[in-house]
């Protein structure tokens, strides 16, 4: 069964670094999404994709937060400048259509000291 | 503004209980998505089942079976004769049509604990 996958599974960085946190949606997907959820907290939406633009982002969302589709398998979120606050879970998640069923990847645990 | 309200944050309960997960959502649109997401305790989000505003028929697949009533803003989850393996997060989440919002709003979570 297809699914969406994530690495790393686990960043530790220091405040201030560049982080890149990778995904691969499943493959006949054409929406794609970053979710977050800080340590025993809700899911929280940061931004969607389609069609190799932004179409919806969050408040969260600011301009440390950059998001890629580098080539035809791969969705990136980079955060340029991290800190303390931005260590969570980070979920990537895709879905056929607009408004269909989002499959989420393992997700990558971000650690920023 | 949509909003996902999970009233339970902890439930406990016995091996072969059944339990029910509380979900109570808002939306101004009439085309919206209900769905139940579960995560186990290694972590990631496994889906389980989506329902659209047109369709209050309540489902069951296997032990689970969901209680959707629109008259109450209700989306609500048994598990019949609970076993460990249940013990997880589970999350409710909304999704609205009409506005153009397709991002998932969750609620907060019900911790289930299942106990032997």
């Amino acid at each position: 069964e297809p699914e969406v996958t994530q690495t790393p599974s686990h960043q530790v960085t220091q405040m201030g670094q560049e982080v890149i946190l990778r995904c691969v949606p499943i493959s006949n997907h054409l929406y794609f999404y970053w979710y977050r959820q800080i340590l025993g907290q809700k899911v929280e939406f940061l931004v969607s994709f389609y069609n190799n633009e932004i179409s919806e982002k969050s408040e969260i969302f600011d301009d440390q937060f950059s998001v890629e589709r580098p080539d035809g398998s791969n969705f990136t979120l980079k955060i340029r400048s991290t800190k303390l606050e931005d260590s969570a879970m980070y979920f990537c998640a895709s879905s056929e259509f607009r408004s269909d069923t989002q499959y989420f990847g393992p997700g990558t645990r971000l650690t920023v000291l | 503004a949509q909003k996902v309200t999970q009233a339970q944050t902890e439930i406990s309960v016995v091996e072969k209980e059944d339990v029910t997960l509380d979900c109570v959502y808002e939306t101004r649109d009439t085309t919206y998505y209900l769905f139940w997401y579960k995560q186990p305790p290694s972590g990631e989000l496994v889906f389980l089942i989506r329902r659209n505003s047109f369709d209050e028929q309540n489902e069951i697949s296997g032990r689970y079976s969901w209680n959707f009533q629109k008259s109450t803003s209700s989306f609500n989850f048994t598990i019949t004769a609970s076993q460990v393996v249940d013990s997880a997060v589970y999350f409710c989440a909304l999704s609205e049509a009409e506005s153009g919002n397709t991002p998932l709003v969750f609620g907060k979570g019900t911790r289930l604990s299942v106990i032997a």
